[in-house]
């Protein structure tokens, strides 16, 4: 079946703009979660919801950056006011539960936005 | 979350068995070992996971010491396509974060033709 899919796949903004970057789930995966990975670096994680429900927005690292899922299921990352270290690869990823040792998470293949 | 510790890098020969290790001298008893991989330009993806007992996939084995305190990565015949790097990640399954997983450096993987 389709995996998470993520567009654009790459995105070039320049400092000061606002970005929005799109995750599309897999069908009725109830978690989704946005990690954000800079190069060289592991994924850090940035945000997580269950359902429409965001639940854990800690690794936000700033107030510029925004994340909904209004309805379950597709999901975006809004940054505004786009900074050059905000230069890295977003990767989206979903489960079909919360938690738990079992829990597997699916990954997209990540938009990299670079920001001149 | 316990830390892991993993090599920056480690190198095979194609159709060798490959041994990655992970050092988790911290872990709790309640810490559950996954392991994750991400090939070139990809995001990561789901490998392996164990408490104590040694585990099989269709992809790799995971071995656990005795202790908890280190595990090893088993990839039985090498190919090029694994190629990636490798994360090792605890998870404490008290925690009611335990879905955040918290990926280190990881060791990249280069296998040789």
């Amino acid at each position: 079946g389709a995996g998470v899919s993520q567009s654009p796949r790459y995105k070039v903004a320049k400092r000061g703009q606002d970005v929005a970057l799109r995750c599309d789930p897999i069908s009725g995966h109830v978690s989704l979660f946005w990690y954000q990975q800079a190069l060289g670096q592991g994924p850090e994680f940035l945000t997580y919801f269950q359902n429409e429900a965001q639940l854990d927005k800690s690794g936000l690292p700033s107030d510029r950056f925004f994340a909904e899922r209004p309805e379950g299921s597709v999901s975006t990352l809004k940054i505004q006011r786009t900074q050059q270290e905000d230069s890295a690869v977003y990767l989206c990823a979903s489960s079909s539960i919360a938690g738990g040792p079992g829990e597997t998470q699916y990954f997209g293949p990540g938009t990299r936005l670079l920001v001149l | 979350d316990a830390k892991t510790t993993q090599p920056n890098s480690m190198e095979s020969n194609e159709e060798e068995p490959v041994h990655l290790p992970c050092n988790h001298s911290t872990i709790s008893g309640t810490d559950y070992i996954h392991w994750y991989r991400q090939l070139p330009s990809q995001g990561p993806e789901y490998v392996i996971h164990g408490l104590t007992s040694n585990v099989n996939n269709r992809m790799a084995s995971l071995a656990i010491a005795e202790d908890r305190k280190s595990s090893t990565l088993i990839l039985h015949r090498a190919t090029l396509r694994d190629a990636a790097v490798y994360y090792c990640i605890l998870r404490d399954v008290r925690m009611d974060s335990s879905y955040k997983l918290i990926f280190g450096s990881g060791t990249r993987l280069l296998v040789r033709p």
